[in-house]
């Protein structure tokens, strides 16, 4: 059964059209939840972690929300430079130390 | 400009061969992961350290890999024989601990013919 769920897999957004990016998973005992942007051919690169529902954190134009079964990226009024992947990871007590990530949005933002 | 550093960044091998990833950690991470990526799995867990000692391995194909840090600047990841199922990215990353941000290094795209 898988841990965490990315959708959707791929999305297109004209320049300044807000949407919402869904990770929803199935762990209990959440330590924390991990938000990274993936530019291809690189490393992924770390945006947030949120560690309780209904936590909440901001950076320029993307918002973070979690809630007992899922989490939010908002990505407000985006433009061309946000096009990446967006990768979502979870981390919890009943696993160990294991480390799960979605496997992605692909978020291509069209000006 | 702080960065975790990978070598080599690409390797081509034939099934069988013995490939080494090195990685050398930010200055001061005391975490020290490695991540591998490919199409169809995506990004997986394969081996966490802390302070140079292994704290989580289950990710791993044991019969074949091997993860170890001889010292704080270096973490290594050995892959005896490969395969061409273990194509893929194979990334590192350091932080100061596993609930705080990950850093990424470029990768070492490995293919196995």
């Amino acid at each position: 059964e898988d841990q965490v769920t990315q959708s959707p897999e791929a999305l297109r957004l004209q320049e300044g059209e807000s949407s919402s990016l869904n990770c929803s998973y199935t762990v209990s005992g959440l330590r924390g939840l991990f938000w990274y942007r993936q530019d291809p051919g690189k490393g992924p690169e770390f945006l947030f972690t949120l560690y309780s529902a209904g936590e909440e954190k901001e950076k320029e134009r993307l918002k973070a929300t979690l809630t007992k079964k899922e989490s939010f990226l908002h990505i407000t009024a985006p433009k061309p430079e946000d096009s990446a992947t967006y990768l979502c990871a979870v981390q919890a007590h009943i696993t160990g130390n294991q480390f799960y990530f979605g496997t992605g949005t692909s978020l291509t933002v069209i000006p | 400009d702080a960065r975790v550093t990978q070598t080599p960044r690409d390797k081509v091998t034939e099934m069988g061969q013995e490939v080494t990833m090195r990685c050398q950690p930010i200055l001061g991470h005391n975490t020290v992961f490695w991540y591998r990526q490919t199409m169809m799995q995506g990004l997986e867990l394969l081996a966490y350290f802390r302070n140079r000692a292994p704290l989580d391995d289950s990710g791993m194909p044991k019969d074949r890999f091997s993860a170890e840090m001889p010292d704080a600047t270096l973490a290594t990841l050995k892959i005896q024989p490969s395969e061409p199922r273990d194509s893929a990215v194979y990334f590192c990353a350091s932080g100061l601990n596993q609930l705080n941000e990950q850093f990424f290094g470029p990768g070492t795209r490995l293919t196995v013919l």
